[in-house]
């Protein structure tokens, strides 16, 4: 199975404050990474997809970056809905994994 | 608008089998993968196994041993068995669509999640 390792595991951070989220692969997963923001008692939302390309809908202050093994997700200016639990996953190949997870509080 | 909703039991004994439906509503299933996923309390994210709506399956290895995935296009649902269940399979389980974007795979839609305690 190919790990997945995010980090930090969580972070305080301030409304308005640059955030970056690191996932990196237990080994290159070319593009095939998706990330996801959990809340509280509901289910994952799908945010990018292919390591870079926003999905409809998701605020352009969210961004991705990366190739290989390692990348980030960037949320430039954070915002009160934006305080959740950020989730990196692979689709390189079988089984599809997912990072731990960073949680992003209010500090 | 793809919604998707999980149903069963939220109580299975330990040794029993989990049985969970997912409807699909608003698109059809075909040319679609649709996938279990599930989530231990306070824990992170596993994918069960995935099923595409012709019948083909792909299980994960650590769970292939106990786990089925079935569709029923003419119903809109899939169905999940994990049997030989044990108190480290209480989880919330989801459902969700396996779908390319930009020949990535991802978990576009997701149903609400069904939360399965499994005990005596």
């Amino acid at each position: 199975d190919i790990q997945m390792t995010q980090s930090p595991s969580s972070l305080s951070a301030s409304v308005g404050d640059r955030v970056t989220i690191t996932c990196r692969a237990s080994q290159s997963i070319s593009n095939y990474l998706n990330w996801y923001q959990q809340k509280p008692g509901k289910a994952p939302k799908f945010l990018i997809y292919a390591a870079s390309s926003l999905q409809s809908g998701v605020p352009s202050r969210f961004s991705g970056s990366g190739s290989g093994t390692d990348f980030t997700l960037t949320i430039s200016s954070l915002q009160p809905e934006d305080f959740a639990t950020y989730y990196c996953q692979q689709s390189y190949s079988n089984p599809r994994t997912f990072g731990q997870g960073t949680k992003v509080e209010i500090k | 608008q793809v919604q998707l909703q999980e149903s069963g039991p939220g109580l299975v004994k330990p040794s029993e089998t989990l049985s969970l439906t997912c409807i699909v509503s608003g698109d059809s299933m075909r040319n679609y993968y649709w996938s279990w996923i599930r989530q231990p309390p306070g824990k992170g994210l596993e994918c069960i196994g995935y099923i595409y709506y012709s019948g083909s399956t792909t299980y994960n290895p650590s769970l292939e041993s106990r786990v089925t995935i079935s569709v029923d296009t003419s119903k809109n649902q899939f169905s999940l068995k994990l049997n030989s269940v044990t108190a480290a399979d209480t989880a919330v389980y989801y459902c969700a669509r396996h779908h390319y974007y930009g020949s990535v795979f991802s978990f576009d839609y997701w149903g609400q999640g069904t939360l399965v305690t499994v005990s005596s």
